[in-house]
C-alpha cells in the first residue's frame, strides 16, 4: 500500500494569512504515460462529508475558491490557502488514487490563530 | 448533479453483518463511474473500503477483503455494502462516494454512523 503522511498534524493561522499543508507518499504517484499525479485534496468540516478541492495534484474542482491551490509532483505535494477565511476551518486530507487500495493522509486540522 | 444517500441499521451486534445501501439520484448507476465505500471511525481519518463498477467488477481494500462484499442493483439505481464478522473496531461513519472513474471522489453521501455493540 502507498502510505500518505501529512504535516503538520495541526496548524493555526491568522485570518488573511497563508496556510500550507504538506503531503508525502511512500512511492511516486506520478504516472509516466500521461504525466499526471494521482493526488487529490479534500476539506472536511465538522459533521460533514469530505469535499473535493483539488485533483490531479493541482486542478481545482469547479466552485472551489481560487485561494486554494495544489502543487508538487512525484512524492511531495502541498495544499496552499493563500488568504485564510473563517470558513476554511476544517480538517484537510490528501489522497492517492494511483493504485488500490486508495489511501488517505491522516489529516491536518486547520484552525484560526 | 449526482446525489448519494446511505441507509441501513445504525446498530449491529458483534460478530454480525453490517449492511448498508447507497441510493443514487441525479444520474444512472450505469454511467461510467466507480461506486465506492469509505469509512471514518469517530475522531479519526478516512479509510477506503472498496469500489464497484456497474458491470459488477470490484476492488477491495486487502485489509478488509475477506469480510467485504459490494454489490450493485441497476434496477434500483443503488449499490450496497456488506461487512461480516464485525467488531467494535468497525464502528464508524460509513460514506458512499463516487467520481469520474479516476479514483478521486467528487460526490459523497452525508454518511451514516454504524455502531457495533451488544
Amino acid at each position: 500500500d502507498i502510505v500518505m503522511t501529512q504535516s503538520p498534524d495541526s496548524l493555526a493561522v491568522s485570518l488573511g494569512e497563508r496556510a500550507t499543508i504538506n503531503c508525502k507518499s511512500t512511492q511516486s504517484v506520478l504516472y509516466s504515460s500521461n504525466n499526471k499525479n494521482y493526488l487529490a485534496w479534500y476539506q472536511q468540516r465538522p459533521g460533514q462529508p469530505p469535499k473535493l478541492l483539488i485533483y490531479w495534484a493541482s486542478t481545482r474542482e469547479s466552485g472551489v475558491p481560487d485561494r486554494f491551490s495544489g502543487s508538487g509532483s512525484g512524492t511531495d505535494f502541498t495544499l496552499t490557502i493563500s488568504s485564510l477565511q473563517a470558513e476554511d476551518v476544517a480538517v484537510y486530507y490528501c489522497q492517492q488514487y494511483y493504485s488500490t487500495p486508495y489511501t488517505f493522509g491522516q489529516g491536518t486540522k486547520l484552525e484560526i490563530k | 448533479q449526482v446525489q448519494l444517500q446511505e441507509s441501513g441499521p445504525g446498530l449491529v451486534k458483534p460478530s454480525g453483518t453490517l449492511s448498508l445501501t447507497c441510493a443514487v439520484s441525479g444520474g444512472s448507476i450505469s454511467s461510467r463511474k466507480w461506486w465506492n465505500w469509505v469509512r471514518q471511525p469517530p475522531g479519526k481519518g478516512l479509510e477506503w473500503i472498496g469500489e464497484i463498477y456497474h458491470s459488477g467488477s470490484t476492488n477491495y481494500n486487502p485489509s478488509l477483503k475477506s469480510r467485504v462484499t459490494i454489490s450493485v442493483d441497476k434496477s434500483k439505481n443503488q449499490f450496497s455494502l456488506k461487512l461480516s464478522s464485525v467488531t467494535a473496531a468497525d464502528t464508524a461513519v460509513y460514506y458512499c462516494a463516487s467520481g469520474g472513474g479516476q479514483g478521486y471522489f467528487e460526490y459523497w453521501g452525508q454518511g451514516t454512523l454504524v455502531t457495533v455493540s451488544s
